[in-house]
């Protein structure tokens, strides 16, 4: 079946570390996101990439980066710089030019800072 | 650029009750409208979306919703909710123009009490 997976789907960080979540699609679309989410504040974009080998930040992109060097794979790296790690993050895929199937969802992953 | 405003953060009901989780959106341009729902600790799930036609929209779980072009509204409704229904509701928009981002509300987090 195609989908998109998150991994890892429990994450725990030390204070200077950077880490990487992974997320992967088999479902051939050309654009991928990445989004945080805290409690009561919605989703929020991260990054997103419309095409292999380029992205763009989207509106809290600040200690956050990502790589898209093939069309399957969309991985996002928290680093240190990033001061309230701590949420649940969320990845997701879609067609680049139609949105008539909106998006398709990962089933995340839950960072926490130790 | 779309706005989405979803006017309650948290609906309380009870078991077997109808219940509306109100969405009011803002483009300049024609839309499309997705409602999604996330069960805890998941991703977000396509319950159903507007593209064209029918301004009457079914989608899984019995849920339903209805675009209204005029007030800027796309509300989900159902007449009878169930426990399983608890979860935290989406409502979405996209420009129907290509390479447009999906555009997310705040949530609505519906609690079903017994």
């Amino acid at each position: 079946d195609g989908g998109i997976t998150q991994s890892p789907k429990y994450l725990f960080r030390k204070e200077g570390q950077n880490v990487t979540l992974s997320c992967e699609q088999n479902l051939n679309h050309d654009a991928m996101y990445w989004y945080r989410q805290d409690p009561g504040q919605g989703l929020r974009l991260i990054y997103y990439s419309q095409i292999v080998n380029d992205f763009q930040k989207g509106d809290i992109a600040e200690g956050y980066s990502v790589s898209r060097e093939k069309k399957e794979s969309f991985p996002l790296t928290v680093t240190s710089a990033q001061k309230n790690p701590t949420a649940f993050y969320l990845c997701a895929s879609s067609n680049y030019m139609v949105l008539d199937y909106g998006y398709t969802f990962g089933s995340g992953t839950r960072l926490t800072v130790v | 650029a779309q706005s989405v405003t979803q006017l309650d953060s948290q609906v309380p009901v009870f078991e077997e009750a109808p219940v509306e989780l109100r969405c009011n959106y803002s483009s300049s341009v024609s839309v499309y409208l997705f409602w999604y729902v996330q069960y805890p600790n998941q991703g977000l799930q396509l319950l159903l979306k507007y593209l064209s036609g029918s301004t009457l929209v079914k989608g899984i779980n019995g849920f339903e919703a209805e675009f209204n072009k005029s007030q800027t509204s796309f509300h989900l409704r159902k007449p009878s909710v169930h426990i399983s229904d608890t979860a935290e509701y989406f409502c979405a928009v996209s420009s129907i123009q290509g390479a447009q981002k999906l555009v997310f509300g705040q949530g609505t987090r519906l609690t079903i009490n017994p």
